[in-house]
């Protein structure tokens, strides 16, 4: 079992904002990563250290956080956007990174 | 550029020893602020971590899987090999190598460059 939990499904219609979290008590220590996931590809980084954007990801990703809830929202979702979206982060003890279940993203 | 490639056999046995490599460029083995870790899917499946090296040779491991596994890193060879013993059907999957980046004044813990993984089937 994950010690991050993130809903398994989430839809959103185009151009339209949608929110996905992940909530784990390591995130209270740590901050999450998110990472896209499309069919047959390696995962890509799209947010680190809870807000951070590598370059060449688009603006309308952005993370935040509170408490033990992070999140990754996408303004203005495009149908490029559909994709299995993971966190992750350290462990409560520090010691081990672990994966949230992931959210697969509908684009409508 | 950071690239990283994994390499190793598609098909392995039940019981026996699956050697996988990763070889890297673009980075130091060596550099304090840099390390690889390997993360494993099964089919349709969430993403799994498996272990990590950092540069002064440090170790980290699945809590799950620490008994199975053995990472390693020869920095003349820019590779860094995992092994995981006793295979089983249930370890079916794709295996990634990444590139993972900390930064402990930050607090940032992140695998910022993944490779293309390589296909394990247990059979």
């Amino acid at each position: 079992s994950s010690e991050l939990t993130q809903d398994p499904a989430v839809s959103v219609a185009l151009g339209q904002t949608v929110r996905i979290t992940c909530q784990g008590d390591s995130l209270g220590r740590y901050y999450a990563n998110w990472y896209q996931q499309k069919p047959g590809q390696a995962p890509v980084l799209v947010i680190y250290g809870k807000i951070n954007r590598p370059s060449g990801i688009p603006d309308r990703f952005s993370g935040s956080s509170s408490g033990n809830k992070a999140s990754l929202t996408i303004t203005g979702a495009q149908a490029e956007d559909e994709a299995d979206y993971y966190c992750n982060s350290r462990d409560y003890s520090g010691n081990y990174l672990v994966f949230g279940g992931g959210t697969k993203l509908t684009v409508l | 550029q950071v690239t990283l490639k994994e390499s190793g056999p598609v098909l392995v046995k039940p019981t026996e020893t699956l050697t996988l490599t990763c070889t890297v460029s673009g980075f130091s083995l060596t550099n304090g602020r840099e390390s690889v870790s390997w993360i494993r899917q099964p089919p349709g499946k969430a993403l799994e971590w498996l272990a990590h090296i950092f540069a002064n040779d440090g170790k980290s491991y699945s809590a799950s899987l620490k008994s199975r596994l053995t990472i390693s890193k020869d920095t003349s060879k820019s590779q860094v090999v995992l092994t995981m013993t006793n295979m089983d059907p249930v370890d079916t999957g794709t295996y990634y190598c990444a590139h993972y980046v900390v930064d402990a004044i930050l607090g940032h813990y992140y695998m910022d460059v993944w490779g293309k993984g390589t296909s394990v089937t247990v059979s």
